[in-house]
C-alpha cells in the first residue's frame, strides 16, 4: 500500500491528453511538500520528469506539466507520443514517522 | 554529468546481509547540496524508498525496514553504502542509489540523478 495514490493504468491515442493523478494526505502533500515525477521506462531507471510541482529539468519536453492543488498533484502529457509509454511514479515527502521520501504505486500508461 | 553506479553480490542467502556499494563519479559526495539515498523496487512493482545520508554521516531510514538497514558512506572513495540483515525472499528487487536535490526551505527533495540498478535476489 503506497503512501501516495494513483491510478494503476491510464491510456490514450497520439496526440491525445492524459492526465495521471496522484493522492496524498495531510502529513505530505497536504503539508505543502513539493510533488515530484518520474518516468520509467521498460527495463531502465527512473528518470525525472518534473520536480517542485511543475518545474522541468533541461531536456523534457514542455509536453509533460505538473500541477498540485491541497492534497493532490497531477502530470499531464500532451501530444501524446508512442515514446510516452511508460510507468509514472509522483514523489513527495512524508512528515510523519521522521520523515521519509513516499511514492506513489506508479502508473502504467499506454499509447493506444 | 554526474554518474552513479551500483555493485554488489547478485545473490545472497536468506537470514544473510546483503551489501551495495554506489560509486559516484562526475561530482564531489561531500557537496553540502545534496543527500545520497537507495530505493527498490521488485520485479513488476512500485519504489520503496530505503534510506538517505548526507556526506556528514547523518542518516535517515525507511521505518518499515530501519531495524535491518545501516547506510555508510566513504567521503575519500566518493562512495556509500547499504547493508540488509536478515534478508528474506521478499527482499528480492532492482536496488538503485540515487541522488536527492535538497530543498532546504523543509529539508525534502527529488530524485535527480538515479543509478542504473542492481538486481539482489535471495535465494538458497
Amino acid at each position: 500500500q503506497s503512501v501516495l495514490t494513483q491510478p494503476p493504468s491510464v491510456s490514450g491515442a497520439p496526440g491525445q491528453r492524459v492526465t495521471i493523478s496522484c493522492t496524498g494526505s495531510s502529513s505530505n502533500i497536504g503539508s505543502n511538500y513539493d510533488v515530484h515525477w518520474y518516468q520509467q521506462l521498460p527495463g531502465t531507471a527512473p528518470k525525472l520528469l518534473i520536480y517542485g510541482n511543475s518545474n522541468r529539468p533541461s531536456g523534457v519536453p514542455d509536453r509533460f506539466s505538473g500541477s498540485k492543488s491541497g492534497t493532490s498533484a497531477s502530470l499531464a502529457i500532451t501530444g501524446l507520443q508512442a515514446e510516452d509509454e511508460a510507468d509514472y511514479y509522483c514523489q513527495s515527502y512524508d512528515s510523519s514517522l521522521s520523515g521519509s521520501w513516499v511514492f506513489g504505486g506508479g502508473t502504467k500508461l499506454t499509447v493506444l | 554529468q554526474v554518474q552513479l553506479q551500483e555493485s554488489g553480490p547478485g545473490l545472497v542467502k536468506p537470514s544473510q546481509t546483503l551489501s551495495l556499494t554506489c560509486t559516484v563519479s562526475g561530482g564531489s559526495i561531500s557537496s553540502g547540496t545534496y543527500y545520497w539515498s537507495w530505493i527498490r523496487q521488485p520485479a513488476g512493482k512500485g519504489l520503496e524508498w530505503i534510506g538517505r545520508i548526507y556526506s556528514s554521516g547523518s542518516t535517515n531510514y525507511n521505518p518499515s525496514l530501519k531495524s535491518r538497514v545501516t547506510i555508510s558512506v566513504d567521503t575519500s572513495k566518493n562512495q556509500f553504502s547499504l547493508k540488509l540483515s536478515s534478508v528474506t525472499a521478499a527482499d528480492t528487487a532492482v536496488y538503485y542509489c540515487a541522488r536527492i536535490a535538497i530543498r532546504y526551505y523543509d529539508s525534502s527533495g527529488y530524485f535527480d540523478y538515479w543509478g542504473q540498478g542492481t538486481l539482489v535476489t535471495v535465494s538458497s
